[in-house]
C-alpha cells in the first residue's frame, strides 16, 4: 500500500529558483493538504483541497501556489525561492474533512534555499 | 488565539517504564483531539482521535485521556519500547479543515 508519496525527498534550491514538490495519493480521498514543518514549531497549513479542481489557502500561502487537476495529485509549486521557505514539507490526505476524517502523512521533502 | 502547548519539550526514560505526555488547548470551538506519532525523518501516523464526549480511548500501549472541560488531554505509554522513540505531536481540530498542532515532545527511550 503506497498511501501518500511525495517526491523529492530532499532538495538545495538556489535563492530566486523555482521548483514543484510533488505529492500523489492512491486511496482515493478527496481532501488533501500541503503542510510546513519547521524546528521548534507545529505543522502550519500552506494550501488544502476539497476536490479536484478546488484548492483555498491556509494559514502561509505566500509564495507557494498549488493546483490539483485530478484526485490524485496535489503538486505544491515554489515561485522565486527564498530562505525562509527552508522547511521540511508534508503532504497529507483524509477521506472526509481535516475535522472529522484520519489524516494520512507522506514521508515529507526536506527543502533548502541558499 | 488557537494555540496547543505541549509538555515537556523532551523526554528521556529507561525501555520497560511508563511516561505520561501533556497536551494544553486554547483551541475553540473544540472539535476533536488527535495524537500522531512521528519518527525522525518520516511523517505523523496517527494514534488516538478523541471527541468531545471521550474521555479515554487506547491504542495498544498507548492510552489518551481527554478532560475538554479543562482543556487539558494526556497520552500514557505503557511499558516503553526502543521503538517508542519519537515524536509526539497533539492536534486540536476546530474548523471542517482546520487543526492547530503542537510542537511536538521529543521521546527517546534508552537501554
Amino acid at each position: 500500500n503506497a498511501g501518500v508519496t511525495q517526491t523529492p525527498k530532499f532538495r538545495i534550491l538556489k535563492i530566486g529558483q523555482s521548483m514543484t514538490l510533488q505529492c500523489t495519493q492512491d486511496m482515493n480521498h478527496n481532501y488533501m493538504y500541503w503542510y510546513r514543518q519547521d524546528p521548534g514549531m507545529g505543522l502550519k497549513l500552506i494550501y488544502y483541497s476539497v476536490g479536484a479542481g478546488i484548492t483555498d489557502k491556509g494559514e502561509v500561502p505566500n509564495g507557494y501556489n498549488v493546483s490539483r487537476s485530478t484526485t490524485e495529485d496535489f503538486p505544491l509549486r515554489l515561485e522565486l525561492a527564498a530562505p525562509s521557505q527552508t522547511s521540511v514539507y508534508f503532504c497529507a490526505s483524509s477521506r472526509g474533512t481535516a475535522n472529522t476524517g484520519e489524516l494520512f502523512f507522506g514521508e515529507g521533502s526536506r527543502l533548502t534555499v541558499l | 488565539k488557537n494555540q496547543v502547548e505541549q509538555s515537556p519539550q523532551s523526554l528521556i526514560i529507561l525501555e520497560g517504564k511508563n511516561c505520561t505526555l501533556q497536551c494544553n488547548y486554547t483551541v475553540s470551538p473544540f472539535s476533536n483531539l488527535r495524537w500522531y506519532k512521528q519518527d525522525t525523518g518520516r511523517g505523523p501516523v496517527s494514534l488516538t482521535i478523541m471527541t468531545f464526549s471521550e474521555n479515554t480511548k487506547s491504542n495498544g500501549r498507548y492510552t489518551a485521556t481527554l478532560d475538554a472541560d479543562t482543556k487539558q488531554s494526556s497520552l500514557h505509554i505503557t511499558a516503553s519500547q526502543l521503538s517508542d522513540s519519537a515524536s509526539y505531536i497533539c492536534v486540536v481540530s476546530y474548523t471542517a479543515s482546520k487543526l492547530t498542532f503542537g510542537t511536538g515532545t521529543r521521546l527517546q527511550v534508552t537501554l
